[in-house]
């Protein structure tokens, strides 16, 4: 069973506009770390945002919002004011600190978000 | 620049090579990894080290080799690859394998085999 599910492949944004990206995850720890990381085309992961799962606020860096919403195991991402440069492939993970996985990232399968001028 | 430094950035090798990739990072960071990515899959882990000791190997084929010389280095040895192997391999870099805080990525290596 997926862990992170990332259910829209590709979105379109108009330059200016806002546009949130699903994720949904499923884990039984009650400790995890949730993360969001932006790829463009030449393929870096950039580190753009991380919900502790104690954490009582959502957490925001800059244009980047993250919707945490614990009950539903959800934790999209918003992006405010979008930017043509924010067309890039972007990724939600999960981190699990106990079990198998000895706390290393799990990632979805990814949505492409086109911002369009 | 993100701190981790991948080279090289592009190589094609034929099936009865050997080539190694190399990741290097100075951000005092003691745990890496190294991350497969294929076309319209999910990042694949594919080994971790942790204070310099390998703690996790994900069932990856043997002709894929890490070496984690010292806690800034960290190299995956290839030989005898099949062309499903290309993808873009991913190294990254964290404070240790558990806790707060994101992960910091190199910019990958493309690898094409054929």
């Amino acid at each position: 069973a997926q862990k992170i599910t990332q259910t829209q492949p590709g979105m379109f944004v108009q330059e200016k506009e806002a546009v949130t990206l699903d994720c949904t995850y499923d884990t039984s720890d009650p400790s995890y770390g949730l993360f969001w990381y932006k790829q463009p085309s030449s393929g870096e992961m950039i580190f753009l945002i991380y919900q502790g799962s104690y954490d009582q606020q959502n957490a925001t860096e800059g244009r980047y919002s993250l919707n945490f919403q614990k009950a539903r195991k959800s934790a999209n991402l918003v992006i405010s004011a979008s930017q043509l440069g924010d067309s890039a492939m972007y990724f939600c993970a999960m981190r699990e600190p106990y079990g198998g996985s000895q706390g290393n990232l799990i990632f979805g399968k990814g949505t492409k978000l086109s911002v369009k001028p | 620049e993100t701190g981790v430094t991948q080279t090289p950035r592009h190589l094609v090798m034929g099936m009865t090579n050997k080539k190694s990739l190399k990741c290097e990072q100075h951000l005092g960071h003691n745990a890496m990894y190294w991350y497969k990515q294929s076309a319209k899959k999910p990042l694949e882990l594919m080994f971790v080290y942790s204070l310099e000791e390998r703690v996790e190997n994900n069932s990856v084929p043997s002709r894929f080799s890490p070496e984690c010389p010292n806690s800034s280095h960290l190299f995956l040895h290839l030989h005898t690859l099949q062309p499903e192997d290309s993808a873009l391999y991913l190294c990254a870099s964290s404070h240790t394998s558990q806790g707060a805080g994101g992960y910091t990525f190199g910019s990958g290596t493309r690898l094409t085999v054929v």
